[in-house]
């Protein structure tokens, strides 16, 4: 069975601070794909980032950077400075790559952020 | 390019009834999945269409059904609504099914049963 754990349930900080949103997972599968989601609150999904189990670059766009670690099974979000419109549900997900297709994506709890003027 | 559309927007039944949520994919996406997200259990998978057949399906009770048109459009029906039923339902659509395709989610459909 595959699981992702994110602790934090809300965090809150003053604008311009630097935030770091983790995840940790679980997954026997040698091939496996990962993924942050944003919710804002029109409840839309929004793609932010995908990374696969073979490529442990960090990758960081603009104001984003994530941390991808196979050796503790963590994936984590970074946002430098940030800001209000940062504000909103962050998930991370996993999905697996199996012979017969994959399964769905599975879903953290979120954490919650809210960034304070 | 349009997004991934869901309709209604907003929903509200009556235990036992029947509903039925429509999706329709970004063009050219030929995999549609569903999820509901609910206060305590989060987003679970319900399940995945490519080229009009389920191809995965979670841990969810046979009320919980779905079908996928020829052009792409999914629809979800739930029969004999329960009050726990009550959550979002977002879609979400890709090129391809399955492995790592980057899925495009909907606004949802937010059902409320009384």
């Amino acid at each position: 069975a595959q699981k992702v754990t994110q602790a934090q349930t809300e965090i809150s900080v003053v604008e311009k601070e630097d935030v770091t949103l983790d995840c940790v997972y679980e997954t026997r599968d040698t091939t496996y794909y990962l993924f942050w989601y944003k919710q804002p609150p029109s409840g839309e999904l929004v793609f932010l980032i995908r990374r696969n189990s073979f490529d442990e670059q960090n990758e960081i766009s603009g104001r984003y950077s994530w941390n991808f670690q196979k050796s503790t099974s963590s994936f984590n979000f970074t946002i430098t400075a940030s800001q209000v419109v940062d504000s909103a549900v962050y998930f991370c997900a996993l999905r697996f790559r199996s012979g017969g297709g994959a399964d769905g994506l599975t879903f953290g709890k979120g954490t919650h952020l809210i960034i304070q003027p | 390019k349009a997004g991934v559309t869901q309709t209604p927007r907003y929903l509200i039944k009556t235990r036992g009834q029947q509903v039925t949520l429509s999706c329709s994919p970004i063009s050219g996406h030929r995999s549609v999945s569903w999820y509901q997200q609910t206060p305590g259990q989060g987003l679970q998978f319900l399940f995945e269409y490519f080229s009009e057949t389920q191809r995965n399906k979670g841990n969810f009770p046979g009320r919980f059904s779905g079908r996928q048109f020829s052009n792409s459009r999914s629809e979800m029906n739930v029969s004999t609504l329960e009050l726990g039923d009550s959550a979002l339902y977002l879609c979400a659509s890709s090129w391809t099914q399955g492995q790592g395709s980057g899925y495009t989610f909907g606004s949802g459909t937010r059902l409320t049963v009384v």
